[in-house]
């Protein structure tokens, strides 16, 4: 099972919004809408952002939002703010012997 | 709220095995799976395997199947994995996870693991 494929960087100015695609196959995303997507901080462990796609837990800024367009699942992050630069990994569910596949990582930069 | 302590760092000898513990509060251990992700220094998260301690089932990814072995304590709500043959390449920080469903949270704060002569 592959990593699926993220931008290795993407960058805004702050207010601007961004979108970070994840692609995988449709063995994965294209089955599954079962993504979800975490930000992580320099030195600290990941957090969820979204799950299932579009969902967002509670705690978590309506500025980010998911969503799929067949084998690529996609976030959004919308009225970016500083404490918005982080790294981001979007992770799949895929029915395999291996359930779950990370992304390759994103790096969010805040102009 | 569920909370994942996990053990201190470590230093290790190439050839050589870790046993690393993963400890949870709060919520009902059982219940939910605990899965196991790898992040080399400077890389992307990596999974592992997972342990779903209610069913005893436990899955590991195909690259580590063979090299490591996860179990739980329910008694002791914790969790531990175990990587064996230890090469330099495996110095990285070791996460623990609840999965809820088909998502990873909370996570522990991790555990670096270091691998050198």
């Amino acid at each position: 099972q592959s990593a699926l494929t993220q931008p290795a960087s993407v960058s805004g100015s702050p207010g601007q919004s961004i979108t970070i695609s994840c692609t995988g196959t449709r063995r994965d995303i294209g089955t599954y809408n079962l993504v979800s997507w975490y930000q992580q901080h320099p030195g600290k462990a990941p957090k969820v952002m979204i799950y299932e796609g579009d969902q967002r837990p509670s705690g978590v800024s309506n500025r980010f939002s998911g969503s799929k367009s067949g084998n690529t699942a996609s976030l959004t992050i919308s009225g970016l703010q500083a404490e918005d630069e982080a790294d981001y990994y979007c992770c799949s569910y895929t029915g395999d012997i291996t359930p779950f596949v990370f992304g390759t990582g994103t790096k969010v930069t805040v102009l | 709220q569920i909370q994942l302590v996990q053990s201190g760092a470590e230093v290790k000898k190439p050839g050589s095995s870790v046993k690393v513990s993963c400890k949870a509060s709060g919520g009902t251990f059982s219940n939910y799976g605990i899965s196991w992700v790898r992040q080399a220094p400077g890389q992307g998260l990596e999974w592992m395997g997972g342990i779903i301690p209610i069913f005893g089932t436990v899955n590991y990814a195909q690259k580590f199947q063979g090299r490591v072995t996860i179990t739980a304590d329910e008694s002791a709500t914790t969790a531990y994995m175990e990587l064996s043959s230890l090469r330099p390449e495996d110095t990285a920080v070791f996460y623990c996870a609840r999965v809820y469903r088909n998502w990873f949270e909370p996570w522990g704060q991790g555990i670096l693991i270091t691998v050198s002569s």
